[in-house]
C-alpha cells in the first residue's frame, strides 16, 4: 500500500516548457488535490477533483489545467512553464471531499528557469 | 471565504516543556480540523483531528482543543522531544466551501 505516488521527484524546466505531473493513490479514495507550497505561503490548492470525472479551481489555478484519468490518477499539467511557477507541488487525495483527513504525496519540487 | 490565522509562527521551546500553537476561523460552519506535520523535505503528515461536536481531543503527547463560540482551536504538544521540531499547518473544512483552507504554519523547533 504505496500510499500517494507522484512522479517526478525533481525536475528542471524552463521558462516556455510544457510539463505533466503525474499523481496516483492506492487507496481508492474519491477526490484527489493538488497544492502549491511557497515559503512563508503554506498550501495554496491549485485544482482539486471531487470525484472522477469531475474538475474545479482552487485558490491559484492560473497557468495550470488537470486531468482526472481515472479514479486513482489525477495529473495536473504546465502549459507554458514560468519562474513564478517555481515551487514544490504536492499531490493529496482524501475519502470524500467534505470532513475527511487529506494524504498527501512526497511532492514534486519544480524550478523554472 | 474561510479564513484560518495561526500564532505563532515560530516557536522554540526547551526539550521537556509543552508547545501549543493557536488557530483561529472566521466560518462558523466549519466543523473538520485537521493538524498536520511537515519535516523538513518532507510530505506533510496529519497528527490529529477534530470535529465539531467534541471540545478535545488526546493522543499520548498531543491534544487537540476546539472552542466553537471563540471559533478557536489549539495544538498542545506535552513533554517535546528533539523529533517534534518541524512546521505545523492548522487547516479547517467548511462545508460551504470547496477546500480546506490551512494556516500558514509554525516552525516548531524544541533544543535539547
Amino acid at each position: 500500500n504505496a500510499g500517494v505516488t507522484q512522479t517526478p521527484k525533481f525536475q528542471v524546466l524552463k521558462t516556455g516548457q510544457s510539463m505533466t505531473l503525474q499523481c496516483a493513490q492506492d487507496m481508492n479514495h474519491n477526490s484527489m488535490y493538488w497544492y502549491r507550497q511557497d515559503p512563508g505561503m503554506g498550501l495554496r490548492l491549485i485544482y482539486y477533483s471531487a470525484s472522477e470525472g469531475t474538475t474545479d479551481k482552487g485558490e491559484v489555478p492560473n497557468g495550470y489545467n488537470v486531468s482526472r484519468l481515472n479514479k486513482r490518477e489525477f495529473s495536473l499539467r504546465l502549459e507554458s512553464a514560468a519562474p513564478s511557477q517555481t515551487s514544490v507541488y504536492f499531490c493529496a487525495s482524501s475519502e470524500a471531499r467534505l470532513g475527511q483527513p487529506q494524504h498527501f504525496g512526497d511532492g514534486t519540487r519544480l524550478s523554472i528557469l | 471565504g474561510e479564513n484560518v490565522e495561526q500564532h505563532p509562527s515560530t516557536l522554540s521551546v526547551q526539550e521537556g516543556d509543552s508547545a501549543v500553537i493557536k488557530c483561529t476561523y472566521s466560518d462558523s460552519a466549519s466543523n473538520y480540523f485537521p493538524w498536520y506535520k511537515q519535516e523538513l523535505g518532507k510530505r506533510p503528515q496529519l497528527i490529529i483531528d477534530i470535529r465539531s461536536n467534541v471540545g478535545e481531543k488526546k493522543d499520548q503527547r498531543i491534544a487537540v482543543t476546539l472552542n466553537k463560540t471563540a471559533k478557536h482551536f489549539s495544538l498542545h504538544i506535552t513533554e517535546t522531544q528533539p523529533e517534534d521540531s518541524a512546521v505545523y499547518f492548522c487547516a479547517a473544512d467548511p462545508p460551504g466551501g470547496n477546500q480546506f483552507y490551512f494556516g500558514t504554519g509554525t516552525s516548531l523547533t524544541v533544543i535539547p
